[in-house]
């Protein structure tokens, strides 16, 4: 069972450019999500899905889109790469039951320069 | 939203017990406590979760006070592969029923000392 797993766990993008981080999970959860994780600080959520088809924004969506075509994937979407973004991202998902805990894949680390 | 208050850090010898205080006075009454702990900048790595009861599974035990305003994570036999940040949460709901948000602060860095 791989749980949550993240693809690329490491990139290095120049300003403006683009690119798409990959979330995926095997346990069927409904509920997926991610996180900012800035040197020093604790996770900041970006945006956060309740079921394929529904996206909804966090604390910090501010450069970021999101998609949900299916249960098991959640893609985050950086469509102008800002030196701001530079941070390592956490994607988590959880099950319907409202007191089960997030799980977290291993996260990407992600430079802009 | 109810905020939890923790040390900056503790330092624990190998093979003891690591006991992690945590402070939630503004807890209100059907939000559960989680831990979680970071090694290293992996992924967080979730612990132990509680309402009211003491709760223990392969990983740790929590206690709870039962005012609810405190709680403490204890490692029974703490490692090396212990030494890590640990993160006592109290989640914030989202919109979505069953989906919530959870904030981290800065945790407590556990050193386990050889």
């Amino acid at each position: 069972n791989a749980g949550v797993t993240q693809t690329p766990k490491f990139r290095i993008l120049k300003i403006g450019q683009s690119m798409t981080l990959q979330c995926a999970q095997d346990m069927n959860h409904n509920y997926m999500y991610w996180y900012r994780q800035d040197p020093g600080m604790g996770l900041k959520l970006i945006y956060y899905s309740v079921g394929a088809g529904i996206t909804d924004k966090g604390e910090v969506p501010n450069g970021y889109n999101v998609s949900r075509s299916t249960t098991e994937d959640f893609p985050l979407r950086l469509e102008l790469a800002a030196p701001s973004q530079t941070s390592v991202y956490f994607c988590a998902s959880n099950g319907r039951n409202i007191n089960q805990p997030q799980h977290f894949g291993d996260g990407t680390r992600l430079s802009i320069l | 939203d109810a905020k939890t208050t923790q040390p900056t850090s503790m330092d624990c010898a190998e093979g003891r017990a690591a006991n992690l205080p945590c402070n939630h006075s503004t807890i209100s009454g059907n939000e559960y406590v989680y831990w979680y702990r970071q090694i290293h900048s992996q992924g967080p790595q979730y612990i132990i979760h509680g309402l009211k009861n003491n709760e223990t599974n392969e990983m740790a035990s929590l206690i709870i006070t039962e005012d609810r305003k405190s709680s403490t994570l204890i490692l029974p036999h703490a490692t090396l592969r212990d030494t890590a940040v640990y993160y006592c949460i109290v989640r914030i709901p989202t919109s979505g029923a069953g989906s919530y948000q959870l904030t981290f602060g800065k945790g407590t860095k556990l050193s386990v000392i050889p």
